[in-house]
């Protein structure tokens, strides 16, 4: 059965350093995967995606996943965190079974301190 | 540029009450679904739609039902709270079931219900 694993509920950086948030997931047929951002208050906003081709997938404001087939593992990240990226951050998984499911994963809360 | 919205944002029940949750979508999607989200657990699918006219179960449909009378509207009824349905309810919308086909989903801003 498929499964999405987010190391660590909170994650806390400090304001200009590397942002990294992991997930690894379980399938046993070819992923889609996905993170996905949730500010305060708001639904969820998809960051980034990976279906086919280049592993390295670049998102919106400045985030980007690599899908590592060897580790199960979409682990998300930023260079340089600010204040505004602080949210609830989702990876999901979707595959195909004869009709398509999308796992979410628990959640990481990413706090970033001036 | 509404997307989806959902209404209420905020509801108390009591034990027992029925209520509807409306979700409206205005980007012409084929497909919508109804989620919760409660602490630790992510996003757990409760019903699905794959048009206008049709319902699916998901993963935690128990206690819940669905219609989809009109393609832009997807409503979630709870007939009798209870207490474990207290929890933050998403609808999201999506141009298809395909994540290679569509552009991920589109979220509501949620409704809190809390059954006491």
């Amino acid at each position: 059965a498929q499964s999405v694993t987010q190391l660590g509920s909170h994650v806390s950086v400090s304001e200009g350093a590397l942002v990294l948030l992991r997930c690894n997931y379980s399938s046993s047929v070819p992923p889609y995967l996905f993170w996905y951002v949730q500010y305060p208050n708001q639904g969820l906003q998809l960051l980034l995606k990976y279906t086919t081709g280049a592993t390295l997938v670049k998102g919106i404001n400045g985030f980007e996943a690599e899908f590592k087939k060897s580790e199960t593992s979409f682990h998300l990240t930023k260079p340089s965190a600010h204040m505004s990226d602080a949210a609830e951050y989702f990876c999901a998984v979707s595959i195909n079974t004869g009709g398509f499911k999308t796992i979410f994963g628990a959640g990481t809360r990413l706090f970033v301190k001036a | 540029n509404a997307g989806v919205t959902q209404t209420p944002k905020f509801r108390v029940l009591k034990t027992g009450q029925s209520m509807t949750l409306l979700c409206a979508q205005d980007m012409n999607h084929e497909y919508m679904y109804w989620y919760r989200q409660d602490p630790g657990m992510g996003l757990r699918l409760i019903h699905y739609s794959v048009g206008e006219g049709t319902t699916a179960k998901g993963e935690v449909p128990d206690g819940y039902n669905v219609s989809r009378l009109k393609k832009q509207n997807f409503l979630l009824g709870l007939e009798s709270a209870a207490p474990s349905q207290t929890s933050v309810y998403f609808c999201a919308s999506s141009t298809s079931l395909a994540p290679q086909d569509n552009y991920g989903y589109t979220f509501g801003s949620g409704t809190r219900l809390t059954v006491v």
